[in-house]
């Protein structure tokens, strides 16, 4: 089975541009979530998708989005790219059986530099 | 709202010898618990996971794990590092209420000396 894809692996914006990051979950998974990592925050939730739907929510500004599609394919989205909002963007899928708990496998990430 | 903490930002290793990571955690009901591993440049990989039962739990790569719930700890030990070893280990806490959402420690550097 392949594990989890995202692309691109490396970005590079500026100051109040957008991005948007992809994550495709391993075949079979329907739970999608994001995390940020950076050196002075450590790794922090950023949203979960599950069928579709955002099930839960990390607290950031609104300027960070996400979607899922019906392959369960995620997305997520920043807006206004500020310099603080560089980072190691890490997405985990699982299988998402509803209510249960599922281990989660992370992708490989992907790391913006605002500049 | 749960929380971790990892006490040892850096931990020094000679190879061969034993390796005890710490982890305390902050939750009101039994948590689920995990330790993963990054390694430069990658992704995380799960080590190990405690979501009930027996609380001395066995992992990948020769780890294993004591939940202690009288102490909210979740420690990491391995009995003989190999150079391979280093890395920064990261204890995480999920709960059945939150969906999937983890909560990650600061993490610990592991520095393996030849």
């Amino acid at each position: 089975k392949a594990g989890v894809t995202q692309t691109p692996r490396y970005l590079i914006k500026t100051r109040g541009q957008q991005v948007t990051l992809s994550c495709s979950p391993i075949s079979g998974h329907r739970s999608v979530s994001w995390y940020q990592q950076t050196p002075g925050q450590g790794l922090q939730f950023l949203f979960e998708y599950f069928s579709e739907t955002q099930r839960n929510k990390g607290n950031f500004p609104g300027r960070f989005s996400g979607r899922q599609f019906s392959n369960s394919r995620s997305e997520m989205n920043v807006s206004t790219l500020e310099l603080g909002d560089s980072a190691l963007y890490l997405c985990a899928s699982s299988g998402g059986t509803g209510s249960a708990y599922n281990e989660q496998f992370f992708g490989p990430g992907t790391r913006l530099t605002v500049l | 709202a749960q929380s971790v903490t990892q006490p040892d930002i850096h931990i020094t290793v000679s190879e061969g010898a034993s390796l005890e990571l710490r982890c305390n955690y902050s939750y009101g009901a039994t948590p689920y618990l995990f330790w993963y591993v990054q390694s430069p440049g990658q992704g995380l990989q799960l080590l190990l996971k405690y979501f009930s039962g027996d609380t001395l739990v066995q992992g990948i790569k020769g780890f294993e794990a004591e939940f202690k719930r009288s102490q909210s700890s979740f420690n990491l030990r391995k009995p003989s590092v190999h150079w391979s070893d280093a890395a920064e280990y990261f204890c995480a806490v999920g709960a059945r209420a939150a969906g999937n959402k983890l909560t990650f420690g600061g993490g610990t550097r592991v520095l393996v000396k030849p």
